[in-house]
């Protein structure tokens, strides 16, 4: 009955390789979220997507691709992987997309050698 | 864009010691939610409060919009509430999830 959930929890790669990270939400909300969790623990929004459209892109590398196959999937396809990618990426939903409570999944902690 | 401001950075606590960690904002907001960060990494929620106050066991927080600040108050504290507490906010009129540095908790038995 997990709420929000990622795969895979770790991933390690090489620089250079194209990744995906998956999440599922089963709460029946309409917004999706991701997030980047830095080394210091700084946690800053990338993407948004409300009803499979894409409502917020931050200035994210555009080899960072969310794909959005309905409102409960939201994944994340990051191409030519670089050192600075290591983080940990946080996928949230919530009920609407603007003041309503975030709850977020697990996390993938991404390194790349 | 907005700023988000949390104190201390730090806190070391002994077992059963209470606290209060504060969070200001440099604007109005329509959304303010209080997370802990466990050691595991993972992100619970623990309030969702734009204005008012909520209490959920040993923890209450406060949120007093109007002068852009909440507060989030720790009593009797265990081992247990150590990590990483985010203040995280959305802007009036935004739509992005804006987090503060958070503050680091360690309580030591």
């Amino acid at each position: 009955d997990t709420a929000v959930s990622q795969t895979p929890k770790y991933l390690v790669t090489q620089m250079g390789n194209d990744k995906s990270i998956k999440c599922e939400q089963n709460l029946g909300h309409d917004t999706m979220y991701w997030y980047k969790q830095d080394s210091k623990k700084f946690l800053k929004i990338m993407f948004s997507y409300n009803n499979k459209e894409l409502i917020i892109n931050e200035t994210v590398p555009n080899r960072f691709s969310p794909k959005s196959p309905d409102k409960a999937h939201l994944n994340l396809h990051i191409n030519s992987l670089e050192l600075g990618d290591s983080a940990v990426y946080f996928c949230a939903s919530s009920r609407g997309s603007i003041p309503y409570e975030q709850y977020f999944g697990p996390g993938t902690r991404l390194t790349v050698t | 864009g907005i700023q988000v401001e949390q104190s201390p950075p730090d806190l070391i606590l002994q077992e059963g010691a209470n606290s209060t960690l504060r969070c200001n904002f440099s604007d109005s907001v329509n959304n303010l939610q209080w997370f802990h960060q466990n050691p595991w990494g993972q992100l619970i929620n623990l309030f969702y409060i734009p204005s008012g106050t909520k209490q959920n066991g040993r923890l209450s927080a406060t949120t007093v919009a109007t002068e852009r600040y909440s507060l989030l108050y720790i009593s009797s504290s265990q081992t247990t509430d150590s990590g990483v507490y985010f203040c995280a906010v959305i802007k009036a009129a935004g739509n992005k999830l804006t987090f503060g540095g958070g503050t680091r908790v360690l309580v030591k038995p």
